[in-house]
């Protein structure tokens, strides 16, 4: 069954340094999304990107906050310069759109920032 | 104005009965879908089950079922004969479907532990 794969599945980082998180969505979805959830927390969506453009960002995701899709595979999370607060763990979801379905949700990137 | 609501932080259950997890959610669009997430100790995301505004009947998965109540906004997850491999917190989300985005907004969650 095809899934949504990240990596690294635990990063630990420096405050400052800058972090990339990828993903490898499900090869016939359209529409790529990041979330994130702070330790013991709701998960909350950030980013979500269709048709090569960002379509809606929320206020947590500013100009720290970049994605990129490189190639026909990879979804790519970048933070400039992280913060203490950045620690949490980062889902990558895939669905194909259209109200169809189910989103499918990546096993999750661990960020820690020290 | 919270979209999701989930008003159970924490359920304890016996093993071997149901339980019923409560959401109620908060939209003016007539078109959307409700989902439920198991998230474990391990961290990851787990779809259990879906259920669209105008789907006519409640969905079911297995032991799972969704008691959908439109008309009060209420979409409360009901998990039969729970096994020890429940304990997990779980979590209800709505999609609003919008051209480019189809974002899962998601409530705060209800951690049940199931007791031997």
């Amino acid at each position: 069954e095809p899934e949504v794969t990240q990596t690294p599945s635990h990063q630990v980082t420096q405050m400052g340094q800058e972090v990339i998180l990828r993903c490898v969505p499900i090869s016939n979805h359209l529409y790529f999304y990041w979330y994130r959830q702070i330790l013991g927390q709701k998960v909350e969506f950030l980013v979500s990107f269709y048709n090569n453009e960002i379509s809606e960002k929320s206020e947590i995701f500013d100009d720290q906050f970049s994605v990129e899709r490189p190639d026909g595979s990879n979804f790519t999370l970048k933070i400039r310069s992280t913060k203490l607060e950045d620690s949490a763990m980062y889902f990558c979801a895939s669905s194909k759109g259209q109200g169809v379905g189910e989103q499918f949700f990546g096993p999750g990137t661990r960020l820690t920032v020290l | 104005a919270q979209k999701i609501t989930q008003t159970q932080p924490g359920m304890f259950v016996q093993e071997k009965e149901a339980v019923t997890l409560d959401c109620t959610y908060d939209t003016s669009d007539p078109s959307y879908g409700l989902f439920w997430y198991k998230q474990p100790s391990s961290g990851e995301m787990i779809f259990l089950i879906y259920q669209g505004s105008y789907d006519q009947q409640n969905a079911t998965e297995g032991r799972y079922s969704l008691n959908f109540q439109k008309a009060r906004k209420s979409a409360n997850l009901v998990i039969s004969a729970s096994q020890l491999g429940d304990s997990a917190m779980y979590f209800c989300a709505m999609r609003e479907v919008g051209f480019g985005n189809e974002k899962l907004t998601f409530g705060t969650g209800t951690r049940l532990t199931i007791i031997p």
